[in-house]
């Protein structure tokens, strides 16, 4: 299991810059994954899905890659504004466990402005 | 977008008692709630299933006389931590399906002194 005290990774990153943040997810049956963002002392709250049929999603300032081969994802947002610094989380279902979601570690994401 | 509530948002107890949280659908039916644990600069771990009108299935290491679950009605599911000791401080979150999407609740913080 996890340790106490771990540390999420954190990007940081320049207000109007592009950030990446990167997942790599650990069943290759999962069929579905999902990016969350999640601010202090709140639930997680959707950003972007993508279907394993597919390798790129993309909505609006955000971009999701999925690279099947090597099991990654990976969420683009772009001219990164400060309202985008929280922790972010992939997750990831495989359809015939019912929406059983298992979550990345997170990346803690902070805008300088 | 479909509401999940959660009550209390905050909850401190003394080491021994028992402390109930509650996860509600307040505009649509929910027959499946999930419930997860998030220890601080950690991320969100399943802890179990619930299903209205059976019983919860418990993720593996998730002791189920220790957290109870009860989903009593199509819009509400309770979690009871028994017993409750400092390590069992964390932020429990619920999660419910609307029509193929999941939505999440704010979160309760449980501080067990």
């Amino acid at each position: 299991g996890e340790s106490v005290g771990l540390h999420l990774p954190t990007l940081s990153v320049q207000e109007g810059d592009n950030s990446i943040i990167n997942c790599a997810y650990s069943n290759s049956a999962s069929d579905y994954f999902i990016w969350y963002k999640q601010e202090s002392g709140k639930g997680p709250q959707f950003i972007i899905d993508i279907r394993s049929n597919m390798d790129k999603r993309q909505g609006q300032r955000v971009t999701v890659l999925l690279n099947k081969t090597v099991k990654h994802l990976s969420l683009q947002i772009a001219a990164t504004q400060p309202g985008d610094s929280a922790v972010y989380f992939c997750a990831e279902i495989t359809m015939d466990s019912s929406y059983k979601l298992i979550f990345g570690s997170g990346t803690r994401l902070l805008v300088r402005p | 977008g479909a509401v999940v509530s959660q009550h209390p948002s905050w909850v401190i107890c003394k080491s021994g008692t028992s402390v109930k949280i509650e996860c509600r659908s307040l505009d649509f039916q929910a027959t499946t709630m999930f419930w997860y644990r998030q220890f601080p600069k950690q991320s969100l771990m399943l802890m179990a299933t619930s299903n209205e009108g059976s019983k919860a299935t418990y993720e593996q290491g998730v002791e189920k006389d220790k957290f109870l679950i009860n989903h009593a009605s199509l819009t509400l599911s309770t979690l009871t931590v028994t017993s409750a000791h400092p390590e069992d401080s964390s932020f429990y979150i619920c999660s419910a399906i609307n029509t193929g999407e999941l939505f999440f609740g704010e979160g309760s913080r449980l501080t067990v002194l």
